[in-house]
């Protein structure tokens, strides 16, 4: 079974860029079934799809976020990044990667990382 | 992009009875590509029906999806202590993806 886990600094100032990872076990970051997937959600908000990553390294965001988010894999370290520049307080969430099989359901997530934006 | 409604925004009922959720979309979702998550306050969602009707794995059978098109629905046919959480829907037929807003199922 997939298991996830998201890693990166709890407070980002605004204007600067946030930067999480997604460390990967039980499974290949390379397989042919999967995609990587990162979710967000505001705090006590409903969940807002911020894009999904093959291992080939295809890539898909949602139009509102595309121009200030990069999301990439290190099939070295088995690991999903994703990066997000000049934020705001409205960025201010909780952070999810989660596994996609062949680009449909979510079926594997971590558990999530809280990011605030504030100076 | 597909914006999906899901109402009641809250539905209060007791142990035992039967949650009836509406997951409604802009437009035809895709192949029917659509998937139910539970959330527990503090936790990461958890994948219970993908496909409308499909139970992912170790999903109880009192959790069923119905629906096709632009109208679907997750049933709970009798409601246990650890089902009282928030229940979204996703699409993912067509980019961008996208999910519902929730409905939060509480104890009556």
């Amino acid at each position: 079974q997939l298991q996830l886990q998201e890693s990166g600094p709890g407070l980002v100032k605004p204007s600067e860029t946030l930067s999480l990872t997604c460390s990967v076990s039980g499974g290949s970051i390379s397989s042919n079934d999967y995609y990587w997937g990162w979710i967000r959600q505001p705090p006590g908000k409903g969940l807002e799809w911020i894009g999904s990553i093959y291992y080939s390294g295809s890539t898909y965001y949602t139009p509102s976020l595309k121009s200030r988010v990069t999301i990439s894999v290190d099939m070295s370290k088995n690991q999903v990044s994703l990066r997000m520049n000049s934020v705001t307080a409205a960025d201010t969430a909780v952070y999810y990667c989660a596994s996609q099989r062949l680009l449909h359901q979510y079926d594997f997530w971590g558990q999530g990382t809280l990011v605030t934006v504030s100076s | 992009e597909i914006f999906l409604t899901q109402s009641p925004g809250t539905l209060s009922l007791s142990p035992g009875e039967r949650a009836t959720l509406s997951c409604r979309a802009s437009q035809t979702v895709v192949s029917d590509y659509l998937a139910w998550y539970q959330q527990k306050p503090g936790q990461a969602p958890r994948l219970l029906i993908y496909g409308a009707s499909r139970r992912a794995t170790a999903i109880p059978d009192r959790f069923s999806g119905s629906g096709s098109g632009t109208d679907f629905t997750l049933t709970i046919s009798r409601l246990e202590p650890e089902d009282f959480a928030v229940y979204h829907c996703h699409q993912y037929g067509s980019l961008p993806f996208t999910f519902g807003p929730g409905t939060k199922v509480d104890i009556k």
